[in-house]
C-alpha cells in the first residue's frame, strides 16, 4: 500500500524562525498535496494544497513545495508566530485507490516566543 | 464548522457493548469518512462512501461497520466493544473531486 512518511515529528522554534516540514510517498500517480493543521482539541483543518502540475504555491506566510521526481513535498512557515503550535499532517491523494487521503504521522510545531 | 457534526462528543462504554458514532452534513457533499485518531498515528482511515450506495473499507476496517442513511448522514457502529478501540474519531465529508475534506469536531471514545 501506500507508504507516506513525515518528518520530523516535533520541531521546536523561536518565534520569528521559520519552520520546514517533509513529507515522502510512494505512490509516483497521486496527484494532490495537502497540508492540514491541526491544534489542540480542535479539527485538523486545511491551510494550504498543491496540484501536480504546480512546483510551489504560497499563501502569506505559508507554503508548500513539491518536487515529484523526488516524491516529496513540504510546508514552510515563515515568521512563525505562537498561534503557529498546532501538529500538521500531510495527506496525499493517491490517485489509483479511489481518490483516498492518506495522512501522515503529524508534526508537532511548538512555537517559543 | 458546524456544517459538519458528530454525535456524542464523548462516550465512555464497556468491553463488549455495541455503540455508535454519528455524522450528519449539511454541506451537499457526496462524500463522507471515518478516521480513528491516536497519538502519533496520525488520521487512518476506517471507512469511506462516495454516495449512498457506494461504501469501501478503508485501512483499519476490522471490528468496525459502517451506514449511509442518506447523503447527509453516515453512522459507524462498533459491534463490540474492545479498548484498543479506544480513540479519538473524526468524521470528514469532501465534494465529487475529492479535494478539501471538512471535518466534524470529533467524537472522544474510551472502552473500559
Amino acid at each position: 500500500g501506500e507508504n507516506v512518511e513525515q518528518h520530523p515529528s516535533t520541531l521546536s522554534v523561536q518565534e520569528g524562525d521559520s519552520a520546514v516540514i517533509k513529507c515522502t510517498y510512494s505512490d509516483s500517480a497521486s496527484n494532490y498535496f495537502p497540508w492540514y493543521k491541526q491544534e489542540l482539541g480542535k479539527r485538523p483543518q486545511l491551510i494550504i494544497d498543491i496540484r501536480s502540475n504546480v512546483g510551489e504555491k504560497k499563501d502569506q506566510r505559508i507554503a508548500v513545495t513539491l518536487n515529484k521526481t523526488a516524491k516529496h513535498f513540504s510546508l514552510h512557515i515563515t515568521e512563525t508566530q505562537p498561534e503557529d503550535s498546532a501538529v500538521y499532517f500531510c495527506a496525499p491523494r493517491i490517485y489509483n485507490q479511489g481518490g483516498k487521503l492518506i495522512f501522515g504521522q503529524g508534526t508537532e510545531l511548538s512555537v517559543k516566543p | 464548522d458546524a456544517d459538519v457534526t458528530q454525535t456524542p462528543r464523548n462516550r465512555i462504554t464497556k468491553t463488549g457493548k455495541r455503540i455508535m458514532l454519528e455524522c450528519s452534513q449539511t454541506k451537499g457533499h457526496d462524500r463522507m469518512y471515518w478516521y480513528r485518531q491516536d497519538p502519533g498515528l496520525g488520521l487512518r482511515l476506517i471507512y469511506y462512501s462516495f454516495d449512498v450506495k457506494d461504501i469501501n473499507k478503508g485501512e483499519i476496517s476490522d471490528g468496525y461497520s459502517v451506514s449511509r442513511q442518506a447523503q447527509a448522514k453516515f453512522s459507524l457502529s462498533l459491534e463490540s466493544a474492545i479498548p484498543n478501540q479506544t480513540a479519538l474519531y473524526f468524521c470528514a465529508t469532501s465534494d465529487n473531486r475529492g479535494y478539501e475534506q471538512y471535518f466534524g469536531p470529533g467524537t472522544r471514545l474510551t472502552v473500559t
